[in-house]
């Protein structure tokens, strides 16, 4: 199976930038997906990443390095509505199912 | 519809009852997945369908729980003797295979 690691809570100001922080280990690796939930809603879709290296777009943007089991979210000019879990997923070899493996998820509070 | 479709939206049971939940993938969907998420954690597989099949049961977390799947459309999700420990969220996602899997709103079981 994956283990998927990622921190419980972060808090950042409106505006600023925040930085989440994913690594995991895979037999087999096959995509890292990002997702955002908001509390008591669905989980939506945020990016993908197969191979190193960085994928922008607008104020998210998320890096993969696959020699090192890692992954970041960054987001930018934080607004409160960014306030939200903030969940890695990954993706592997092992089956070709494209079943996701999830981490517990990040939670990020944006503070006026 | 235009997105996945879960019902009930949310349930209160006794223990040791029986559930039913309900997804209704988004059309010419072909792979379909259930998740659970306890309060405060990430999503926990527990069941992959392509087609009407199931190829991966293994996040299944016991004999209680058992899914179905017709029509490759409409999937099933059954809770036997539910169990305080069942309470959470339950998710369904369908995918047309690649890299997007797109969520449900979600199922809220309360087993009391």
């Amino acid at each position: 199976g994956q283990n998927i690691d990622q921190p419980t809570e972060m808090t950042a100001t409106e505006g600023a930038i925040v930085q989440i922080n994913c690594t995991y280990q895979t037999s087999g690796f096959n995509g890292l997906f990002w997702y955002q939930q908001h509390a008591g809603e669905a989980p939506t879709f945020l990016s993908y990443n197969v191979l190193d290296g960085l994928e922008e777009k607008g104020r998210f943007s998320s890096f993969l390095s696959r020699s090192k089991g890692y992954s970041y979210l960054l987001l930018k000019e934080l607004q409160m509505k960014d306030s939200a879990s903030y969940l890695c997923a990954v993706r592997s070899t092992r089956s070709n199912d494209y079943k996701l493996s999830f981490g517990a998820g990040t939670t990020v509070t944006v503070r006026a | 519809g235009a997105g996945v479709s879960q019902s009930p939206s949310n349930k209160v049971t006794e223990k040791g009852k029986d559930v039913e939940l309900r997804c209704d993938p988004i059309s010419g969907h072909t792979a379909l997945y259930w998740y659970r998420q306890r309060l405060g954690q990430g999503l926990e597989f527990l069941i992959y369908f392509q087609g009407n099949s199931a190829p991966d049961k293994s996040g299944l977390p016991s004999d209680r729980f058992s899914a179905e799947r017709t029509g490759e459309s409409v999937s099933t999700l059954t809770i036997q003797r539910t169990q305080q420990e069942d309470s959470a969220v339950y998710l369904c996602a369908s995918s047309p295979g690649g890299n997007t899997i797109y969520f449900g709103e979600g199922s809220w079981l309360t087993v009391v």
